[in-house]
């Protein structure tokens, strides 16, 4: 089945410790994104990648790395910069982003917690 | 600015009771719109949007909803609801120009009782 799969499900940090959280997707699909999501607030987009090799900033990207060297694929780095990454991560995708007929494509998420 | 407003931040329904959960948006023109369903540690499903044409849509597992213009509304409703509709339901917008990107409202927890 085609699909978004997000890993690990639950992933701890230490002070200081880089982490990686992982998005691979099989829907082909050319748009990818990593939205944060805090108890009682919507969805916070952090980066977005329309193309392979190509990605932007979101509304709330300090503190976060991201890498777009495949289509399917589109790891989101915390960095020890952000100093609140405790939070849901979710990766989406879309067919092309801005289209005007986008929908998004979610992934199950990722919980991050700090230890 | 853009916004999506979603004012219930928590609703309880009995089941078989019928359910409306309210949005309201800011923008500078009719954008999309959308609902998601988010069930606890999940991703987020899609469960209806509006582009054009007829204001009353109908989704998936029985949920409807109606844009309202003259409101700056789109709220979801459902006749009778099941306890697997508990849930986090989300509203989002998104602009009709190429490069707009969604917006989401804080979300409406769903509790239903028996």
């Amino acid at each position: 089945d085609g699909g978004i799969t997000q890993s690990p499900k639950y992933l701890f940090r230490k002070e200081g410790q880089n982490v990686t959280l992982s998005c691979e997707q099989n829907l082909n699909h050319d748009a990818m994104y990593w939205y944060r999501q805090d108890p009682g607030q919507g969805l916070r987009l952090i980066y977005y990648s329309q193309i392979v090799n190509d990605f932007q900033k979101g509304d709330i990207a300090e503190g976060y790395s991201v890498s777009r060297e495949k289509k399917e694929s589109f790891p989101l780095t915390v960095t020890s910069a952000q100093k609140n990454p405790t939070a849901f991560y979710l990766c989406a995708s879309s067919i092309a982003r801005g289209q005007p007929n986008e929908k998004l494509f979610f992934g199950s998420g990722t919980q991050l917690s700090v230890l | 600015a853009q916004s999506v407003t979603q004012p219930d931040i928590h609703i309880t329904v009995s089941e078989g009771a019928s359910l409306e959960l309210r949005c309201n948006y800011s923008y500078g023109a009719t954008p999309y719109l959308f609902w998601y369903v988010q069930s606890p540690g999940q991703g987020l499903q899609l469960l209806l949007k509006y582009f054009s044409g007829d204001t009353l849509v109908q989704g998936i597992k029985g949920f409807e909803a109606e844009f309202k213009r003259s409101q700056s509304s789109f709220n979801l409703r459902k006749p009778s609801v099941h306890w697997s509709d508990a849930a986090e339901y989300f509203c989002a917008v998104k602009g009709r120009n190429t490069g707009n990107q969604f917006y989401f409202g804080t979300g409406t927890s769903l509790t239903v009782i028996p």
